[in-house]
């Protein structure tokens, strides 16, 4: 069966940090995959999403960036965290576009 | 330009009556649509959805109403449990590998 694992749970950083937040997926070959971000009061934001290894589409210019070294594997990272990028970090894995499956989510909160 | 729209943020029911989501969207090229549901500090898991040939989808107490003329949707939960407090997204897409495009949510809460 398929699972999605995403860590860390909560993380608490300093503004101009840097960020490294992982997900793994396991039991599919080739998924699509997304990273969201759920701010408050708006919603679920897509911030960037993969159809394959090394391709990466960025849906809201910010200081995030994305990246997918292997099949199954997507990491969102920052050079400098802005207290602007405090919210629930989500990622999420689909074969096409249906059924989306999402991991736990990562709270992160800048100070 | 938010294509799709959950007007109600929060919506409270008393257990055991009907709750009604409602969504609407924008873009005529959406051709899927689908309900999250979310708890806190969880991720969203996926509820129903419906395709744009049809206009309704049911399962068990959930059912999707789909009016595409109105370009709006609706997810009715009869009976509403204390259980379904969550919040519930709505999401749409078009044909193709693009990805799923998501409402604001609207918090339900059902009071026993």
């Amino acid at each position: 069966s398929q699972t999605i694992h995403q860590w860390p749970a909560t993380l608490v950083q300093p503004v101009g940090s840097p960020l490294s937040l992982e997900c793994t997926v396991e039991g599919t070959s080739n998924p699509n995959l997304y990273w969201y971000r759920q701010a408050a009061g708006r919603g679920l934001q897509l911030l960037f999403y993969s159809v394959g290894i090394g391709q990466i589409s960025s849906e809201v210019p910010q200081n995030l960036s994305a990246s997918r070294p292997q099949d199954r594997q997507f990491i969102l990272s920052s050079k400098k965290l802005l207290l602007s990028d405090s919210g629930f970090y989500l990622c999420a894995w689909s074969v096409g576009n249906y059924g989306y499956t999402f991991g736990s989510g990562t709270r992160l909160t800048v100070v | 330009d938010q294509q799709v729209k959950q007007n109600s943020p929060s919506l409270s029911v008393q257990e055991g009556r009907i709750s009604i989501l409602n969504c609407d969207y924008t873009n005529s090229m959406f051709d899927y649509f689908l309900w999250y549901k979310k708890y806190p500090a969880e991720g969203p898991t996926f509820l129903i959805s419906i395709s744009s040939i049809k206009d309704k989808n049911e399962d068990g107490r959930f059912t999707v109403f789909l009016n595409k003329s109105a370009k709006h949707l609706s997810l009715h939960i009869v009976p509403s449990q204390p259980g379904d407090s969550a919040v519930y997204f709505c999401a749409a897409s078009e044909e193709g590998n693009t990805p799923l495009v998501f409402g604001k949510g609207t918090r339900l809460s059902v009071i026993a």
